[in-house]
């Protein structure tokens, strides 16, 4: 079956340093992707959102850019802070009004102060 | 606002015990959805509901696995008898409709010995 992954388990980073999280998703009718930040003991939370019909959306100190060309994913944060040391996932909606998000495996996002 | 409630946040129990976990989802949220974490698997999809009827429940392990929805305010998840496999971290999470982010619990961590 498809599935979405990600490149890097974990990703390590000095406080003030730009990180960028990837993720490659396989089924190229995806129309909808969200990345969800996952702090120790807690559930998954909506960090931004994009669809298809777009490559780059901005948050604040976030940016996700998808490239369907090559089916990316990525997840940037700048002037990454201790408060953002978490886990990362990507999810995708796989098209044709798909209610159910495949998440995938995460990427811990290790800050040193 | 309240976000999702799960209770217990912990459980501990032995072998053979029936588990209980509850959810009460965000008012007005259609969709209910619970997922089990692991290290192994990561986040897995067990069921979801939509106007508290069962959708798909192809993700539920066996049937010592049951889930209800008995009003658009509250649901269960029920294991009996319980396993030691069956530790991990269940996650409740709704949406207010299909297809859109989805609003996720603090989990409960559940250790069958």
């Amino acid at each position: 079956g498809e599935s979405v992954g990600l490149h890097l388990p974990t990703l390590s980073v000095q406080e003030g340093d730009n990180s960028i999280i990837n993720c490659a998703y396989s089924n190229s009718a995806s129309d909808y992707f969200i990345w969800y930040k996952q702090e120790s003991g807690k559930g998954p939370q909506f960090i931004i959102d994009i669809r298809s019909n777009m490559d780059k959306r901005q948050g604040q100190r976030v940016t996700v850019l998808l490239n369907k060309t090559v089916k990316h994913l990525s997840l940037q944060i700048a002037a990454t802070q201790p408060g953002d040391s978490a886990v990362y996932f990507c999810a995708e909606f796989g098209g044709g009004g798909s209610y159910i998000p495949t998440f995938g495996r995460g990427t811990s996002l290790i800050v040193h102060p | 606002d309240a976000g999702v409630i799960q209770s217990p946040r912990h459980e501990v129990t032995e072998m053979g015990q029936e588990v209980t976990l509850r959810c009460k989802p965000i008012s007005g949220h259609d969709y209910l959805f619970w997922y089990r974490q692991t290290m192994m698997r990561g986040l897995e999809l067990l069921i979801y509901f939509n106007n508290n009827v069962p959708i798909d429940d192809s993700g539920m392990p066996e049937d010592r696995f049951s889930a209800k929805m008995p009003n658009a305010s509250f649901s269960t998840l029920k294991i009996q008898p319980s396993e030691p496999r069956d530790s991990a971290v269940y996650f409740c999470a709704s949406s207010w409709r299909g297809g859109q982010p989805q609003h996720f619990g603090d989990g409960t961590r559940l250790s069958i010995l």
